[in-house]
């Protein structure tokens, strides 16, 4: 069962280039999140996802777009990259259908560099 | 969304007991108290959680207040695989999004 998977692990960019950070989810989980962490800091919220078709923004959306056209799959995109994107994402998945307080599953991050 | 706090860092000798504090004196009679884990260069991972009774898994245990505005989070044995930053963190049972809100944590070193 390989849980939350995200690609690539590291990836450094220029400023202004876009990428997708990739993410799937072999668990059925029909929530999904982004979080992105600075050195130092706990995970902030970017964009979340309540079902295939349906996403909302997070704590810090601006400069990222999200899609959710499979359960599976919850790809984020950065447009216009900037150095301020330097950070490490997370996605992260969930269960509602278990009944409450189901704990969120995360992968192992995409560390990010914008030089 | 309530929030917590922990201390910044607590120090451990491998095999010993730990116990670390979180303070959520806002916490509203619905909201479950939960803790993860994150380990150097890892996603979070989750730990246990908790509404109003002590409970017990295999990874630890939490212990909460009789007026629910601290809980304590206990590792009975710890090992240098513990060694983490550990979360505080207070979600609804069914609230919404069932978002996390992350603050920094408890940077815990485990001394061999």
């Amino acid at each position: 069962n390989a849980g939350v998977t995200q690609t690539p692990k590291f990836r450094i960019l220029k400023i202004g280039q876009s990428m997708t950070l990739q993410c799937t989810q072999d668990m059925n989980h029909n929530y999904m999140y982004w979080y992105r962490q600075d050195p130092g800091m706990g995970l902030k919220l970017i964009y979340y996802s309540v079902g295939a078709g349906i996403t909302d923004k997070g704590e810090v959306p601006n400069g990222y777009n999200v899609s959710r056209s499979t359960t599976e799959d919850f790809p984020l995109r950065l447009e216009l990259a900037a150095p301020s994107q330097t950070s490490v994402y997370f996605c992260a998945s969930i269960s509602r259908r278990g009944g409450s307080n189901q704990p969120q599953h995360f992968g192992d991050g995409t560390r990010l560099s914008i030089l | 969304d309530a929030k917590t706090t922990q201390p910044n860092s607590m120090e451990s000798n491998e095999e010993e007991p730990v116990h670390l504090p979180c303070n959520h004196s806002t916490i509203s009679g619905t909201d479950y108290i939960h803790w993860y884990r994150q380990l150097p260069s890892q996603g979070p991972e989750y730990v246990i959680h908790g509404l109003t009774s002590n409970v017990n898994n295999r990874m630890a245990s939490l212990a909460i207040a009789e007026d629910r505005k601290s809980s304590t989070l206990i590792l009975h044995r710890a090992t240098l695989r513990d060694a983490a930053v550990y979360y505080c963190i207070l979600r609804l049972p069914q609230g919404g999004s069932e978002k996390l809100v992350f603050g920094k944590g408890t940077k815990l070193t485990v001394n061999p």
